[in-house]
Parts: structure tokens; C-alpha cells; sequence
């Protein structure tokens, strides 16, 4: 059973580009949720998407963007790239219509933004 | 969601237990304690989670207090692949709510 899968592993990006991160969800599970890990930090909470929708965020700006599609799997986007954006991005997963939500995260894409 | 204070940093000897408190003395009746902890680089792996009763999984042990205001996380016998920043959250389930990271608790086990 495959857990939760992110790509690409490492992005080096200039200031002002865009990024797209991808998840792909654990087995059975729904629902994917989006956090940024700032070096030294502990994980912060961007969004969670649910039904192809976004149903919670956190406090990011709106270049901060997301998509999830039919098979659950989901993407971050990131435009107008800024130095502070370089962090570790993590995705989870979680089953939504289960008694228990827990969540379970990917490895992580590390962005570098030069 | 309720705010948990956890020590900065512990060290523990390998093979030993590893006992790692969280205080949660704001937390109300429907809210879970959930531990994860996150090894060097890598994303935060689930460890365990319980509402009042103590719980056990092949990784760890929780154990709550009767009023539900501190918890303790036990690994039974440590050993140096657990050194690791161990987060304590305490969250309502069912919620989709997000999961709020504080500092942790960052164990180095020692050989």
C-alpha cells in the first residue's frame, strides 16, 4: 500500500516564477492538506482541499493556490515566487468521511527560491 | 483547538524508555491528543493519538491524565533511529480542521 507521494523531491526557482508542486494521496483517502515548513520551524498550515474543493485555510496569501482533481491527488501552486517562500512543502492525506482524520504526510518537496 | 507546552529538548540513552510529557491544560471535551514526530528533513510521521483512555500502537504508548490536562508519550525502548522533534497537538477530529504545529520536543537518543 503506497503512501503518500510528492514531486519533484527538490526545485530550484527564481524570484517572480511560478511553481507546482503534486501529492498524491494514501490509498482510500480523500482528502489532501498542504503546510509549509520554514527552516527551524515547525510545519504552518496553507490549505485543505476536500470534493475538489478548498474547504479551510490557513493564513497565506492568495498567491498561494491549489487544485485537487477526480482521483484525489493534488497540486500547490505558488506565483510570483519570493525569497521567503523557500521552506520545505509538505502534503497529507486523510480520510474525511472516516471516524478518525488523521493525517499522514508525504516527504516533502524543498524549494529553493534564488 | 487547545495550545500544548512541551520541553525544548531531552536526551535519553539508547534501549531505554523515552518519556516525553506534553501539557495541555486548556484542553475541552472533545478535543484528541495526537503525537507525530519528524526526523531530520524528512515529513512528520503519526505516532499515535487517544482522547482520555491510555493508548498503545507497536510504536509508542500514551498515557492521559484523569483530567486530561497533561499526556505523556512513551517509547519503550529507544534506539538511535528515534532521535526526532516529537510534536504533541491536540485537535478535534472529524473537524477538517488543520494541524497546529508548535516547537516540539526535540529527543537525541545517545548510545
Amino acid at each position: 500500500d503506497a503512501g503518500v507521494t510528492q514531486s519533484p523531491t527538490h526545485l530550484i526557482k527564481t524570484r517572480g516564477q511560478q511553481v507546482t508542486l503534486r501529492c498524491s494521496p494514501k490509498s482510500g483517502h480523500d482528502t489532501v492538506s498542504w503546510y509549509q515548513q520554514a527552516l527551524g520551524q515547525g510545519p504552518q498550515f496553507i490549505f485543505q482541499y476536500y470534493e475538489e474543493e478548498e474547504r479551510q485555510r490557513g493564513n497565506f496569501p492568495d498567491r498561494f493556490s491549489g487544485h485537487q482533481f477526480p482521483n484525489y491527488s493534488s497540486e500547490l501552486n505558488v506565483n510570483a515566487l519570493l525569497l521567503g517562500d523557500s521552506a520545505l512543502y509538505l502534503c497529507a492525506s486523510s480520510w474525511t468521511s472516516g471516524v478518525q482524520e488523521t493525517q499522514y504526510f508525504g516527504p516533502g518537496t524543498r524549494l529553493l527560491v534564488l | 483547538d487547545a495550545k500544548t507546552t512541551q520541553p525544548t529538548s531531552m536526551d535519553c540513552a539508547e534501549g531505554r524508555a523515552a518519556n516525553l510529557p506534553c501539557n495541555h491544560s486548556t484542553i475541552s471535551g472533545n478535543e484528541y491528543v495526537y503525537w507525530y514526530r519528524q526526523i531530520h528533513s524528512q515529513g512528520p510521521q503519526y505516532i499515535i493519538h487517544g482522547l482520555k483512555n491510555n493508548e498503545t500502537n507497536e510504536m509508542a504508548s500514551l498515557i492521559i491524565t484523569e483530567d486530561r490536562k497533561s499526556s505523556t508519550l512513551i517509547l519503550p525502548h529507544a534506539t538511535l533511529r528515534d532521535t526526532a522533534v516529537y510534536y504533541c497537538i491536540v485537535r478535534v477530529t472529524n473537524s477538517g480542521y488543520a494541524l497546529n504545529f508548535g516547537k516540539g520536543t526535540s529527543l537525541l537518543v545517545t548510545p
